[in-house]
């Protein structure tokens, strides 16, 4: 069974369009999270949400919109898309961070813009 | 600012070699840290350290964390060519919220 889901594993797509990459986890985890890593493997930080509720959001443009219908599900939306978006994107989830640190990561989305 | 980096950038050694990839940081609000391999997909968990001076094991792997001189090193004896990957080393930050502040990777490649 795969723990932490990703759709679409790749995505190609034009400027200026509006798209989603959606994320589940079956691990009943607490907090889910989403990362941006670069050409260059540079993983950072973009947002965080624990039981539903945002808690981090890293200086991520406001094109970018996370939504979290329920805490198994962490779905990103990005609009207007730019040529510097294109990345691979990760989601990770955790147990209450306050309990165990370790975060469970997806499979990735690679995201290109032409 | 915080920051976690890793040397060297990239390694290439022969099977039976043994390496050990470096991984410094300056984080407030340290809670962590921990080792991650990414082969072409997600990064897999291999380590996670709270204490200096403790040594981790899992077969040829092994990690160790001084949290004095703010460093951790990730040891690889009797490398095989699975175990070329990036070796990623991540800070867990926690204050209110928590967040892994990742280093740049080592590219390692094993050659036959």
């Amino acid at each position: 069974d795969t723990a932490v889901s990703q759709t679409p594993k790749y995505l190609v797509t034009q400027m200026g369009n509006d798209k989603s990459i959606k994320c589940e986890q079956n691990l009943g985890h607490d907090t889910m999270y989403w990362y941006k890593q670069d050409s260059k493997k540079f993983l950072k930080i973009m947002f965080s949400y624990n039981n539903k509720e945002l808690i981090i959001n890293e200086t991520v443009p406001n094109r970018f919109s996370p939504k979290s219908p329920d805490k198994a599900h962490l779905n990103l939306h990005i609009n207007s898309l730019e040529l510097g978006d294109s990345a691979v994107y990760f989601c990770a989830s955790s147990e209450n961070p306050r309990l165990s640190n370790e975060q469970f990561f997806g499979p990735g989305t690679r995201l290109t813009v032409l | 600012e915080d920051k976690v980096v890793q040397s060297p950038l990239s390694l290439v050694v022969h099977e039976g070699d043994t390496v050990t990839l470096n991984c410094s940081y300056e984080v407030t609000n340290f809670r962590s840290l921990l080792w991650y391999k990414q082969e072409k997909k997600a990064p897999t968990f291999l380590f996670m350290l709270t204490s200096s001076g403790i040594e981790k094991k899992s077969g040829r792997l092994s990690s160790i964390l001084d949290k004095k001189e703010l460093f951790s090193i990730l040891n690889i004896t009797a490398t095989q060519t699975g175990d070329s990957a990036v070796y990623l080393c991540a800070v867990g930050w926690m204050d209110s919220s928590y967040k892994l502040i990742f280093g740049s990777g080592t590219r390692l490649l094993v050659r036959p």
